[in-house]
């Protein structure tokens, strides 16, 4: 199974908004609304942003959101803060065998 | 309050077999509904899903590693074992166990994790 795929990088100035892909396959994303997003700074253990496709954990800022189009789903950070510069990691399931599958991830510059 | 820890070796030989031991508190996978999974994070590299037990035994392993791994779980100990024969250098990564909860509407996994353990480094190398 191969990984998620999610651009290597993405940028946008304070206060903008941003949006990250993730595509993968009808075998996956396309499939289930199993699609979860985790955040991870440099160094630090890797926290839940988003899960079942757009559903917020408690305690994450509404700033995040998610959706899906297809086999493909997005991040999206509206008003850009110098925090969120940091790495974003899609995650899908895949099916009973195949289970789980991460994207590559992107990393987010905030200009 | 929910955690989790790793312990294991962190240098290793190629070949040489990785036992690495999840430790966790504020669940239990003998009467709550959740899983315990691994992940592992290579150095400046992306994340990559090893493996997942449930509370009821039903075990998950990455397709690519699925002959090189066994997960197992002692509820008396609130531990989760994962092994990796035949250890190699690209095999060098932080390893991380992390929470999957079941839907109690549906009865399935949610397939995501809520809580991590810190991680633990585990280098391959001769």
């Amino acid at each position: 199974q191969s990984a998620l795929t999610q651009p290597r990088s993405v940028s946008g100035s304070p206060g903008q908004s941003v949006t990250i892909s993730c595509t993968g396959t009808s075998s996956d994303v396309g499939t289930y609304d199993y699609v979860s997003w985790y955040q991870q700074s440099p160094g630090k253990v890797p926290k839940l942003i988003i899960y079942d496709v757009s559903k917020r954990p408690s305690g994450v800022s509404d700033r995040f959101s998610g959706s899906k189009s297809g086999n493909t789903a997005s991040l999206t950070i509206s008003g850009l803060q110098a925090e969120d510069e940091v790495d974003y990691y899609c995650c899908s399931f895949a099916g009973r065998y195949t289970s789980l599958v991460f994207g590559g991830g992107t990393k987010l510059t905030v200009l | 309050q929910i955690t989790l820890k790793e312990s294991g070796p962190t240098l290793l030989k190629p070949t040489q077999t990785l036992t690495l031991t999840c430790t966790f508190s504020g669940f239990s996978l003998n009467t709550d509904r959740v899983g315990v999974g691994w992940i592992r994070q290579p150095p400046g590299k992306a994340l990559e899903w090893l493996a997942l037990i449930y509370w009821d035994d039903d075990k998950r392993y990455s397709p690519s590693l699925q002959g090189r791994l066994t997960i197992t779980k002692d509820t008396s100990k609130n531990q989760v074992v994962l092994t990796m024969t035949y250890m190699d250098s690209v095999d060098t990564a932080t390893y991380y166990c992390a929470r999957d909860t079941y839907d109690m509407l549906t009865g399935f996994p949610r397939y995501y994790f809520d809580y991590w353990g810190q991680g633990t480094l585990v280098t391959v190398s001769s």
